[in-house]
């Protein structure tokens, strides 16, 4: 079954502690994207990679980085977690970016940092 | 500054009836245009997508316009049903980047 994994599905977590949310990907897809959504916001783009070692930032990315080593693969890292980064995380691939290419979402992961 | 905007946060219709749904531009300059469908504590569901020189798209029950004067498209769910309750999503895709709405929960009443 085609899908976007993301792991851990919930996390309660203190300000300081590093943390990582994992994404992975069965389609061989090429872009891969994380975003924030947040009450009255909508889904905000936090980074991107359009291939394997090729990222980029979105709107949002302070306090945030990620990684490309494998084309499936696109974790989330929050080296110093603080409470603004309180928020439900969507990891998102497509075939490419751009040209209408629809995006597959991940179930989400809701941070809650303390 | 660029700005989406959807008619509200929430609608509430009765079954069988058609609910439209608005997401209204600006600063943007869309070639495409998505709608998704997220439904509560799942990741949204990509629906339908309009190219900027369409004026409509039908996919079953659904319907969307584009209208890149207005800076606007209409969702519409025809024929409405419980099943179809959920929050929806536009999207504004100028192949550079997606941009999202931050969505109208809609509710069909039985």
């Amino acid at each position: 079954e085609a899908q976007v994994t993301q792991n851990p599905r919930y996390l309660i977590t203190v300000t300081g502690k590093k943390l990582t949310v994992t994404c992975s990907q069965n389609m061989n897809h090429e872009y891969m994207s994380w975003y924030r959504q947040d009450p009255g916001l909508g889904l905000r783009q936090i980074y991107y990679s359009m291939n394997v070692e090729v990222t980029d930032k979105g709107d949002v990315p302070e306090g945030y980085k990620v990684s490309r080593k494998e084309k499936r693969n696109f974790p989330l890292i929050l080296e110093s977690p603080s409470p603004n980064q309180t928020s439900l995380y969507f990891c998102a691939s497509s075939l490419s970016q751009g040209v209408g290419q629809p995006q597959h979402f991940g179930d989400g992961t809701r941070l809650s940092i303390l | 500054s660029q700005k989406i905007e959807q008619n509200s946060e929430a609608l509430n219709i009765q079954e069988g009836k058609t609910a439209t749904l608005t997401c209204n531009y600006t600063n943007y300059s869309p070639a495409y245009l998505q709608w998704y469908r997220q439904d509560p504590g799942r990741g949204p569901v990509f629906l339908l997508l309009i190219r900027e020189n369409e004026k409509e798209k039908r996919k079953e029950r659904l319907k969307v316009t584009f209208d890149t004067t207005l800076k606007q498209s209409l969702f519409h769910i025809t024929a409405s049903q419980p099943a179809d309750s959920a929050t929806y999503l536009c999207a504004l895709d100028n192949n550079n980047d997606m941009r999202f709405g931050a969505g109208t929960r809609l509710t069909v009443k039985p």
